[in-house]
C-alpha cells in the first residue's frame, strides 16, 4: 500500500469548514483512498472513500486531484464533536494485505 | 444492533500473566480483525479472519500472541506470557465481504496495562 503525507494537527472554528490535506504521491492506478478518524478513547471510525471522482456523502466531502497525488477531506461545517485524529489510507479495496494507520492528523475544533 | 463487543473494557495484570480478550463481532459479518495501538506504532493490523479462517497473522508480533474464532460469533486473542511492552489499546472489528476497509466496524477497545 502507499504512503501518506499529513500534517501533524490543525485547527479549525466551530462552524467553519475544515479542510484536511493528504499527499499520497506514490498511488497506484488500482488504490483507493479512505479516510478514517478516532475520537479520543473510541475506535476508528470510517468516513468516506474514493478512487479519482470527487466524492459527498452526510459526514464529509472527498477532493482528489486530478493526478491522484493528493487528496482533501472537507468537513464542510466543523463542530466539537469532530475534533478527532483524522486517518488517510491508501490502499486496493478488497484485497488481502495487512493495514497501517500512519500517525494522521489531530484536528482541534474551537469555539 | 450493539456493534462489536469487546470484554474486558480494561484489564491490568503482572508481567508473566496470560491475558484473554474477548470480542463479539457484528452479526452477519463475515471478517474479523485485531488491532493494536500505541502511541509509539500508531494502529497495527494483528490478524484477520474470514468466515473464521485466519488469512493473515503476519501482525502478530510473536509467538506470545494467539488468536481464535471458533465460530461466527466470538473470538479470543491470548498474550501468553504477558510483557509490559505489551500494553496498549487492543481494538476489534468487523466487516462484511465486500470492500472490507469502507465497511470494518470497530469495538470500544480493551485497554491492557501489564506491570
Amino acid at each position: 500500500d502507499a504512503k501518506t503525507t499529513q500534517p501533524t494537527s490543525m485547527d479549525c472554528a466551530e462552524g467553519r469548514a475544515a479542510n484536511l490535506p493528504c499527499n499520497h504521491s506514490t498511488i497506484s492506478g488500482n488504490e483507493y483512498v479512505y479516510w478514517y478518524r478516532q475520537i479520543h478513547s473510541q475506535g476508528p471510525q470510517y468516513i468516506i472513500h474514493g478512487l479519482k471522482n470527487n466524492e459527498t456523502n452526510e459526514m464529509a466531502s472527498l477532493i482528489i486531484t486530478e493526478d491522484r497525488k493528493s487528496s482533501t477531506l472537507i468537513l464542510p461545517h466543523a463542530t466539537l464533536r469532530d475534533t478527532a485524529v483524522y486517518y488517510c489510507i491508501v490502499r486496493v479495496t478488497g484485497t488481502a494485505s495487512k493495514l497501517t494507520f500512519g500517525t494522521g492528523t489531530r484536528l482541534q475544533v474551537t469555539l | 444492533d450493539a456493534g462489536v463487543i469487546q470484554s474486558p473494557r480494561h484489564e491490568v495484570t503482572e508481567m508473566g500473566q496470560e491475558v484473554t480478550l474477548r470480542c463479539k463481532p457484528i452479526s452477519g459479518h463475515d471478517y474479523l480483525f485485531w488491532y493494536r495501538q500505541t502511541m509509539m506504532r500508531g494502529l497495527e493490523l494483528l490478524i484477520y479472519f474470514n468466515n473464521n479462517v485466519p488469512i493473515d497473522d503476519s501482525g502478530m508480533p510473536e509467538d506470545r500472541f494467539s488468536a481464535k474464532m471458533p465460530n461466527a460469533s466470538f473470538s479470543t486473542l491470548k498474550i501468553q506470557p504477558s510483557e509490559p511492552r505489551d500494553s496498549a489499546v487492543y481494538f476489534c472489528a468487523s466487516s462484511l465481504a465486500r470492500g472490507w476497509l469502507e465497511t470494518q466496524y470497530f469495538g470500544p477497545g480493551t485497554r491492557l496495562l501489564v506491570l
